[in-house]
Parts: C-alpha cells; sequence; structure tokens
C-alpha cells in the first residue's frame, strides 16, 4: 500500500523559515517524479513544486520561485519541501503527492501538513 | 499561468446526473490531453477520479467519465449518489511543464 507521510508543519512567523518532510513506503519511490501541492484554509488546491526521479529537473509556481526548494532523498525516500521568507499567503495544509504518468497526476496523497504564518 | 474557471456549485438529485466544466487556454487544457479530476471529501486528502481526459483509475466508478472540447474539459457523474457530494477539482498539465488547477466546484447531492 501506497504511504505518504508529511512532517515539519507548525506556526511561524512571516519572514521565517521551515522545512517540510514526506516519508514515502509501500512503493519504489526512487522511479516516480513527487510533488508537493497545498490548500489555503477554506481554498482551493495550489500546485506548488515537482521535482524529477534524480533531483535534476524541479519545476514551481511563480508565487514560490526563490523562497521554496523541493528536494529529495531517495536513500531515504524522503521529500522535502525548504520554505524561507515565508508569507501570511503561504498560510496552507501541504500535501505530498506521488505523480503519476507524463501528464503529472497526483494519484496518491498524504493526509497533508499544516503551515501557519502568522505574528 | 492563472487557475482554470470552474463553476463554485452545481447540484443535483440522487440518480441524475450532473457536469462539471473547466476552462483554460491553449498554454493548458487545449494545449494536450493531460487533463485530470479529483474529489475532494471535507477534511480528507484529494483522490484522483479522472486522469489523461478520460481515463478513470482502477476502483473509480464507471459513473464517472470525462471529456474535452478545445480549451473547456468536462466531468460528467451519471446516477448521482449522495456520497458523491463533495468538492471537484480539475488540473492540466501546462506548456510550461507546470500544473494548474481550477478554482473547485462544491456538489450538492439534494
Amino acid at each position: 500500500e501506497v504511504q505518504l507521510v508529511e512532517s515539519g508543519g507548525g506556526l511561524v512567523q512571516p519572514g521565517g523559515s521551515l522545512r517540510l518532510s514526506c516519508t514515502a513506503s509501500g512503493f519504489i519511490f526512487r522511479t516516480y517524479w513527487m510533488s508537493w501541492v497545498r490548500q489555503a484554509p477554506g481554498k482551493g488546491l495550489e500546485w506548488v513544486a515537482n521535482i524529477q526521479q534524480d533531483g535534476s529537473d524541479k519545476f514551481y509556481v511563480d508565487s514560490v520561485k526563490g523562497r521554496f526548494t523541493i528536494s529529495r532523498d531517495n536513500a531515504k525516500n524522503s521529500l522535502y519541501l525548504q520554505m524561507n521568507s515565508l508569507r501570511g499567503e503561504d498560510t496552507a495544509v501541504y500535501y505530498c503527492a506521488r505523480i503519476y504518468g507524463p501528464g503529472s497526476y497526483f494519484d496518491s496523497w498524504g493526509q497533508g501538513s499544516l503551515v501557519t504564518v502568522s505574528s | 499561468h492563472s487557475a482554470l474557471t470552474q463553476p463554485a456549485s452545481v447540484s443535483g438529485s440522487p440518480g441524475q446526473s450532473i457536469t462539471i466544466s473547466c476552462t483554460g487556454t491553449s498554454s493548458d487544457v487545449g494545449g494536450h490531453n493531460y487533463v485530470s479530476w479529483y474529489q475532494q471529501h471535507p477534511g480528507k486528502a484529494p483522490k484522483l477520479m479522472i486522469y489523461d481526459v478520460s481515463n478513470r483509475p482502477s476502483g473509480v466508478s464507471n459513473r464517472f467519465s470525462g471529456s474535452k472540447s478545445g480549451n473547456t474539459a468536462s466531468l460528467t457523474i451519471s446516477g448521482l449518489q449522495a456520497e458523491d457530494e463533495a468538492d471537484y477539482y480539475c488540473s492540466s498539465y501546462t506548456i510550461s511543464s507546470t500544473v494548474v488547477f481550477g478554482g473547485g466546484t462544491k456538489l450538492t447531492v439534494l
């Protein structure tokens, strides 16, 4: 069974940093693209970033470019999101998701980790 | 890429059919056949319901179907059931190798 478990969320002040982690199990992690998707309270889904199997290719939504960095450690079956210069509008539940197929479909999701940016 | 456009809400009675539209541009929905749909119940993670415009993952009911014409994709749910009440999101891969979601549609089963 595919499992994705996020951790690292919490309360952080504006301008601060936070690192989210996602531990994967039940599939061969190193063979899949992976992604972060977020959802602000009461709002819709927003794609944040994708990373290729070996970490060589990464793509970001414009609003986080230069502030967020997606990375992975295939030896630890883990995905990360380093978030710097956090803003109030970054407050959201952050989901780790497995990407299936060339069309970047998200076929497995974690339970989400809440990040709250507030003073 | 701006968010794809979906109606904020749709409703239907049990047994009826409903269709949710998803309008983008030639840079996303209209540019290829990489459109997907997700179902999300309150407090839960999204679930993939349709991919490649019209394909269903294993385990998804055949009451769910997808189509596309030009820059607009559609999700149709036939034989509505109470358990279908949820938020639905479309998504498209873009020509910039990014992903864009629709704003979401709340389905109410009357």
